[in-house]
């Protein structure tokens, strides 16, 4: 099992372009999650997914959106990225909510000059 | 607002020394509780979960409900206890789904 993967691992990207970050997971789980790391901080939650087809705002979300057409895959999308987005992020899968551990993938560094 | 505070940037303790973890959490209701490590260059994962009971590489954590905090405590530190720790409470955000809010966290160092 590979568990959780992102694509990809660094990308350096110009004000105003777009770009997707695919995570997949191959633990047949419900719930996805993706999140952004800022040196100093914690990890924010922007979006989440409690299955196929749904999606829900976290705590940053503002500037990203996302998709979940298959139930092994989580799309975040950057629309127009602003230099604030620069961060480093991370996808994690949880096969229910509550006390259930969340997995999580191995992070995409993006920076936005 | 939920909020959750590990006041320690930075730990150093000797090897053999005990260690404490402060985390502090101000919720509402009764969340669930979790603490998250990651050493270098490894993936976040999970530690310990309040809920279990469990202690994990040494390492227990007590929730004090009237201090509402979760410290994580281990005896006698190991030089592989050096990791990034996070506390992380979940509460019910609705829809049968739970958030987790993470702490800053607090780089522990064990010193040889």
């Amino acid at each position: 099992n590979a568990g959780v993967t992102q694509t990809p691992k660094f990308r350096v990207l110009k004000t105003g372009q777009s770009m997707t970050l695919l995570c997949a997971q191959d633990m047949n789980h419900e719930y996805m999650y993706w999140y952004r790391q800022d040196p100093g901080m914690g990890l924010r939650l922007i979006h989440y997914s409690v299955g196929e087809g749904t999606t829900a705002k976290g705590e940053v979300p503002d500037g990203y959106n996302v998709s979940r057409l298959k139930k092994q895959n989580f799309l975040l999308g950057l629309e127009s990225a602003a230099p604030s987005q620069t961060s480093v992020y991370f996808c994690a899968s949880s096969s229910s909510g509550g006390s259930y551990e969340q997995y999580f993938g191995p992070g995409t560094r993006l920076t936005v000059t | 607002a939920q909020r959750v505070t590990q006041p320690e940037k930075l730990l150093s303790v000797f090897k053999g020394a005990p260690v404490e973890l402060k985390c502090n959490y101000s919720y509402s209701g009764s969340p669930e509780l979790f603490w998250y490590v990651q050493y270098s260059r490894q993936r976040l994962q999970l530690l310990l979960r309040h809920i279990s009971r469990e202690s994990i590489k040494g390492f227990t954590a007590d929730l004090n409900k009237g201090e509402t905090s979760f410290h994580l405590k281990k005896p006698f530190a190991q030089e592989e206890d050096s990791a990034m720790y996070y506390c992380a409470p979940a509460a019910y955000s609705g829809a049968g789904s739970y958030q987790l809010t993470f702490g800053k966290g607090t780089k522990l160092s064990v010193i040889p």
